[in-house]
């Protein structure tokens, strides 16, 4: 059975940091691409960013590019969301998200809220 | 930046049908995903492809693509079908990747 399990949201002041994990199983994680994709309360889905399988390439949402860093480690089954400089618009549940061949997100997590307040 | 427009609710009757639409400039040259989400879960892929149905969905979802508009059709509408789905596709370039702000069904 596919899973993805995110840890690491939490209350955080503005202009500090997170690193937020999603551990996965239940399939190769290294054949697969991976994303964060966000959803601010009340709102609609935001892509945030993906890697390559081997995670020699990564994209970025243009609102969090510089801020944000996506990695993963293969031989753990972990991806990670490094967040630096958090702005309270970045406040959302954070859900890691598996592409299957070219599908996106076929699978996901059940999503670790991030709460960026003074 | 690239931007796919739903409209913001439908309201359909049990046994009814709703349709849901996407509209994108890109669209002509990329794929269009829809996806359901129920209240307080994660989101849940129901077409792929424009039209193609991952095992598990129920034949009454269905998707289409014409021009710069996508549709996603619910024949039937069952209780359960109420949530938000959102439509994702990618900006000319594909590298961008962007979801619609999504439509309430009731």
């Amino acid at each position: 059975e596919v899973q993805l399990v995110e840890s690491g949201g939490g209350l955080v002041q503005p202009g500090g940091s997170l690193r937020l994990s999603c551990a996965v199983s239940g399939f190769t994680f290294s054949y697969h691409w991976m994303n964060w994709v966000r959803q601010a309360p009340g709102k609609g889905l935001e892509w945030v960013a993906h890697i390559k399988k081997d995670g020699s390439e990564t994209y970025y949402v243009d609102s969090v590019k510089g801020r944000f860093t996506i990695s993963r480690d293969n031989a753990r089954n972990l991806l990670y969301l490094q967040m630096n400089s958090l702005r309270a618009e970045d406040t959302a549940v954070y859900y890691c998200a598996r592409d299957w061949k070219t599908v996106p997100f076929d699978y996901w997590g059940q999503g670790t809220l991030v709460t960026v307040s003074s | 930046s690239y931007e796919l427009t739903q409209p913001p609710s439908v309201s359909v009757s049990p046994g009814q049908t709703a349709r849901i639409t996407c509209s994108g400039d890109a669209l002509p040259k990329a794929y269009t995903y829809w996806y359901q989400q129920k209240s307080g879960q994660a989101p849940v892929l129901v077409i792929y492809e424009d039209s193609k149905r991952p095992s598990g969905i129920p034949e009454r979802f269905s998707g289409s693509s014409s021009g710069t508009r996508a549709t996603l059709t619910i024949s039937g509408a069952q209780v359960e079908d109420e949530g938000d789905y959102y439509c994702y596709s990618t900006d000319r370039s594909g590298t961008h990747r962007v979801f619609g702000g999504g439509t309430k069904v009731t």
